[in-house]
């Protein structure tokens, strides 16, 4: 079945460090992915998104590109900030209106 | 863009007692809307998928007659916990999508439920 793993947490990063978490993910078809962030207290928000292989989605500094070979959807930023401490989730969707999320990552960003 | 908005944001309710969660799409038609979970630093469990205008496709293991929902309009699915109880205390969330497409969902912005 459809499944997506992502890299336990949590992540913690002093300001301006580079970001990576981890991504990858089990479907059949060809799904599209995106990453979520959700911040304390709150519902979640689409962050970026890729609807097939090669696509590069980016957002507010963070990118994360489609990798078919590898199944794969790492988020990356370059220099992280306090207000990015959140809880980022990765997902995949068929098209069958159901999304699959990965179990997040919390990300802790210290000034 | 596309709004969801979901209230209340948190509802605290005696045990035994039934709350009633609402989500609107509030500048686009959801045809169907989704219900989801999540317990403390865990993923979103998908509920249910509410279909406007007919009965609601529960998850396997979710019960039916306590979480009760509703999608009465294209615009409106509510969420009722019935009876409720502490472990039903949980964030609970809904999205919807405006039509079927390979396409990220908007999500509501949660409701916090603490059954005492």
């Amino acid at each position: 079945g459809n499944s997506v793993t992502q890299m336990e947490g949590p992540v913690t990063l002093s300001e301006e460090a580079f970001l990576t978490i981890n991504c990858t993910y089990t479907a059949t078809g060809y799904p599209s992915l995106f990453w979520y962030v959700q911040y304390p207290g709150e519902g979640l928000q689409l962050l970026l998104k890729a609807t097939k292989a090669d696509d590069k989605g980016s957002n507010k500094g963070f990118e994360a590109t489609y990798r078919k070979e590898t199944t794969s959807f790492h988020l990356e930023k370059g220099s992280v900030q306090v207000s990015d401490s959140a809880v980022y989730f990765c997902a995949l969707d068929t098209g069958g209106f159901k999304t699959i999320f990965g179990a997040g990552t919390r990300l802790f960003v210290k000034a | 863009g596309a709004v969801v908005s979901q209230h209340p944001s948190r509802v605290i309710c005696k045990s035994g007692t039934s709350v009633k969660i609402e989500c609107r799409s509030l500048d686009f038609q959801a045809t169907t809307m989704f219900w989801y979970r999540q317990f403390p630093k865990q993923s979103l469990m998908l509920m249910a998928t509410s279909n406007e205008g007919s009965k609601a496709t529960y998850e396997q293991g979710v019960e039916k007659d306590k979480f009760l929902i509703n999608h009465a309009s294209l615009t409106l699915s509510t969420l009722t916990v019935t009876s409720a109880h502490p472990e039903d205390s949980s964030f609970y969330i809904c999205s919807a999508a405006a039509s079927q497409s390979n396409y990220g969902y908007t999500f509501g912005s949660g409701t916090r439920l603490t059954v005492v």
